[in-house]
């Protein structure tokens, strides 16, 4: 079945340390998004991807790196610059071939926890 | 300023009764999709209904409707005849195209709860 996955489910990091969340989609869609969700704020945009080897900052972009090295896969790294990485992050994907009114999908959910 | 507006604090709403969940936005583009997602305590986002700006009629699925009103830039969700199940968190979504990327900016969400 098609589908977006996101992994790990969970994930705990010391501070001052890099941690990578995994992103893979077999949808073949071209965008890929990455969104941090913390209670009362919504999903808030860190990263976007429209086409391989490219990548563009969200509203939030500060303390994250992404890369987009294959279609399928857009893996999200929370950096130690990140001064509140404690949250619950989303992955999506979209058919982004010129149709407005394809809706994304998402994946499960990474909730990264800073101890 | 912000792309999305969901001001509504929770919402509630008798079971079987409809229930309106608002939504505003703002844009330039003459081209632009709106979306509803429904977000339940197990955190997945559920797809509901989609708005595209030149669309002349108000988005219906099943008990799903927009109401659509372009000049004042507001896409709100009614929900009809509640179920239970629809108590979740709800949010409004706005696709934008800029140059080959396309983005997709949300809402702060409004919770929603059922009362049988």
């Amino acid at each position: 079945d098609g589908g977006i996955t996101q992994s790990p489910k969970y994930l705990f990091r010391k501070e001052g340390q890099n941690v990578t969340l995994s992103c893979e989609q077999n949808l073949n869609h071209d965008a890929m998004y990455w969104y941090r969700q913390d209670p009362g704020q919504g999903l808030r945009l860190i990263y976007y991807s429209q086409i391989v080897n490219d990548f563009q900052k969200g509203d939030i972009a500060e303390g994250y790196s992404v890369s987009r090295e294959k279609k399928e896969s857009f893996p999200l790294t929370v950096t130690s610059a990140q001064k509140n990485p404690t949250a619950f992050y989303l992955c999506a994907s979209i058919l982004a071939t010129g149709q407005m009114n394809t809706e994304a999908f998402f994946g499960q959910g990474t909730r990264l926890t800073v101890v | 300023a912000q792309k999305i507006t969901q001001t509504q604090p929770g919402m509630f709403v008798q079971e079987k009764e409809a229930v309106t969940l608002d939504c505003t936005y703002d844009t330039s583009d003459p081209s632009y999709g709106l979306f509803w997602y429904k977000q339940p305590s197990s955190g997945e986002m559920i797809f509901l209904i989609y708005q595209g700006s030149y669309d002349q009629q108000n988005a219906t699925e099943g008990r799903y409707s927009l109401n659509f009103q372009k000049a004042r830039k507001s896409a709100n969700l009614v929900i009809s005849a509640s179920q239970l199940g629809d108590s979740a968190m709800y949010f409004c979504a706005m696709r934008e195209i800029r140059g080959a990327n396309s983005k997709l900016t949300f809402g702060k969400g409004i919770t929603l709860s059922v009362r049988p």
